[in-house]
């Protein structure tokens, strides 16, 4: 079976400064790996994806991701974040085959929280 | 374009009653998933379908769950003699095909008394 670990639940941060979350997954398939942001009463937006090819890839908002198979890694970074990028944070896999197939898995989420 | 539709946002209901959540996906999107967002459990896949057929049916917590999807179209998740731990924000998401992204409805915040 697949997991995902986002390894910080909190991560607070001023106005302008870059920002990291991180994210872990294991899995014994070869996967999909996505990021959701997720405003205050609202759905899951997609911020990003990677699925194949450049390791970097590049989101919504400013926000871009790099997949590191060795590492089992898919954090995510922005340079400089906003007062607007305060929501919650969502890092996913997706299995490309066996029992598990079709189903997204979640990380239990970061909350980022940008002061001014 | 039109998002991912669901109905009621919001539903209150006393512990016991059935409630019937809706779930209209974006036209086009042959797959469709549940999932379940609770404070303790976080982000819990319920089933998918495809088409009108649901390969996956494992992450139904109970046999009070079930969930029915016709003309490849709009779906519906009942829940039975529903029970306070059922109290969640249950999401709805579709996709052109199963490997292809998920796009999310905006939920339906269920509260049972």
């Amino acid at each position: 079976a697949q997991s995902v670990t986002q390894l910080d639940s909190q991560v607070p941060v001023f106005e302008e400064a870059p920002v990291e979350l991180r994210c872990n997954y294991s899995s014994s398939v070869s996967v999909y790996l996505f990021w959701y942001v997720q405003y205050p009463n609202q759905g899951l937006q997609l911020l990003l994806k990677y699925l194949s090819g450049s390791t970097l890839v590049k989101g919504i908002n400013g926000f871009e991701a790099e997949f590191n198979k060795s590492q089992t890694s898919f954090h995510l970074r922005k340079p400089s974040v906003h007062i607007s990028d305060t929501a919650e944070y969502f890092c996913a896999v997706w299995v490309t085959g066996g029992t598990s197939y079709g189903k997204l898995t979640f990380g239990q989420g970061t909350i980022l929280t940008v002061h001014p | 374009g039109a998002g991912v539709s669901q109905s009621p946002s919001n539903k209150v209901t006393e512990k016991g009653k059935d409630v019937e959540l809706r779930c209209d996906p974006i036209s086009g999107h042959t797959a469709l998933y549940w999932y379940r967002q609770s404070l303790g459990q976080g982000l819990e896949f319920l089933i998918y379908f495809q088409g009108n057929s649901a390969p996956d049916k494992s992450g139904l917590p109970s046999d009070r769950f079930s969930a029915e999807r016709t003309g490849g179209s709009v779906s519906t998740l009942t829940i039975q003699r529903t029970q306070q731990e059922d109290s969640a924000v249950y999401l709805c998401a579709s996709s052109l095909y199963v490997d292809q992204p998920q796009h999310f409805g905006d939920g339906t915040r269920l509260s049972i008394l």
